[in-house]
This record gives C-alpha cells, structure tokens and sequence, in this order.
C-alpha cells in the first residue's frame, strides 16, 4: 500500500528556509495531488499547498508569499520550502495524498507520519 | 476564507456512549466535508469523506450526517480505541479545519 515518508532539517534558524521532502512508496505518484499540511505542537491544522504530479500547484493564501511545492516524478517525491521563518512556524509539518485521483478538491486519505520542525536560533 | 467551528471543544463519555460532535461553517461548502481521528503523536486519520461516506476499513459505528453549514460525526458506541481529538475539514474552497474536539474518558 502506499506509504508517505517526510524528511528534513528539525530545527531550522529564524529568517532562514525550510525544506523538507515527502516520499512516495508503494505506488505512482502520478495521478493524484499531493499536500503539506502542518500543526504548531498542541494546536489545530492548517494546510500549506498542493502540488500536482504534472507540476501545478496551489497555495494556502495565507502563505503564498512564502512558499513553494515542487514535485520530481523521476524519484518518486515531492517538497516544501517555506522562506523567512520565524518561530511561529515551528510546527510538525505533514504530507498527505488528495483521495481521488486526478481530482484536486478532496480529503486526504494518506498521511505521512509527520516531522517536527523547530525554528530558533 | 471558510471558517470551521467545531463543538464541543472537550467531550467527556464512557465507553458504550453514544457521542456527537458538531462542525459548522461560516458558508456552505455543501457536502464537501471530511472527518478525521487524531491520536497523539501520530497523523490524522480519515474517517469520513463527502459529509457522510464512510472510508474504507473504518468501524460503522462512526458516521456522518449534514449538508450546506451544519454537520455532524457521530459515534454510535464508544470503543476505548475512540479516545482521541477529532477534526473536521472543508474542502469547497481550498481547505480548512476545525479546532478540533478532543473526546475524553468521563
């Protein structure tokens, strides 16, 4: 079955960049979209974008000054930069797979296991 | 930006409970709404999609009902594997979540 598996630097300094990767196993990662959703450690959830397998993407408003999602099909992954972090965006950051294949606006059915990321200096 | 309101906040129940939580959202998103089931430490986990269907592999003791801004997950018997944080989720518009309903041991 498929599996998603993110990595990554856990502590980033502030006004830095942080990158992390989310790994594809088990299954094609064309056809579907693919998500980065992150929860600040004892609070709620909030998505950050998507990326498509063709290479479109699609952005929390929020964030979208701040923030890239690319994909690379060769290896089966998919990433997140988000630039000039501060200490509010220590989170645990999470990839997730849309339900549906070729189908933007869905749930996520799969979700990685997580990956804390801690911004300070 | 679609805002999500779950209720309650923090719901205390025992096992054999009949438990109902409450999401509401600030515009209809018609039925384009998930639940999930958070433990701690781990990832969310999908129990329902499109307001009411149920995911593959999950217990038919959770359910989902509602449409438009009102929605609801209901657990017909708590197991003590249900002891967890619950969220729900639009995706009408981009995609939001509720604080979360974090269903306790009474």
């Amino acid at each position: 079955q498929v599996q998603l598996q993110e990595s990554g630097p856990g502590l980033v300094k502030p006004s830095e960049t942080l990158s992390l990767t989310c790994t594809v196993s088990g299954g094609s990662i064309s056809t579907y979209y693919w998500n980065w959703i992150r929860q600040p450690p004892g609070k709620g959830l909030e998505w950050i974008g998507y990326v498509y397998y063709s290479g479109s993407t699609t952005y929390n408003p929020s964030l979208k000054s701040r923030v890239t999602v690319s994909v690379d099909t060769s290896k089966n992954q998919f990433s997140l930069k988000l630039t000039s972090v501060t200490a509010a965006d220590t989170a645990v950051f999470y990839c997730a797979r849309g339900r549906t294949s070729g189908y933007p606006s869905d749930a996520f059915d799969i979700w990685g296991q997580g990956t804390l990321v801690t911004v300070s200096s | 930006d679609i805002q999500m309101t779950q209720s309650p906040s923090t719901l205390s129940a025992s096992v054999g409970d009949r438990v109902t939580i409450t999401c509401r959202a600030s515009q209809s998103i018609i039925s384009w709404l998930a639940w999930y089931q958070q433990k701690p430490g781990k990832a969310p986990k999908l129990l329902i999609y499109k307001a009411s269907s149920l995911e593959s592999g999950v217990p038919s003791r959770f359910s989902g009902s509602g449409s438009g801004t009102e929605f609801t997950l209901t657990i017909s018997s708590l197991q003590p594997d249900d002891f967890a944080t619950y969220y729900c989720q639009q995706y009408n518009s981009y995609w939001t979540f509720g604080q979360g309903t974090k269903v306790e041991i009474k």
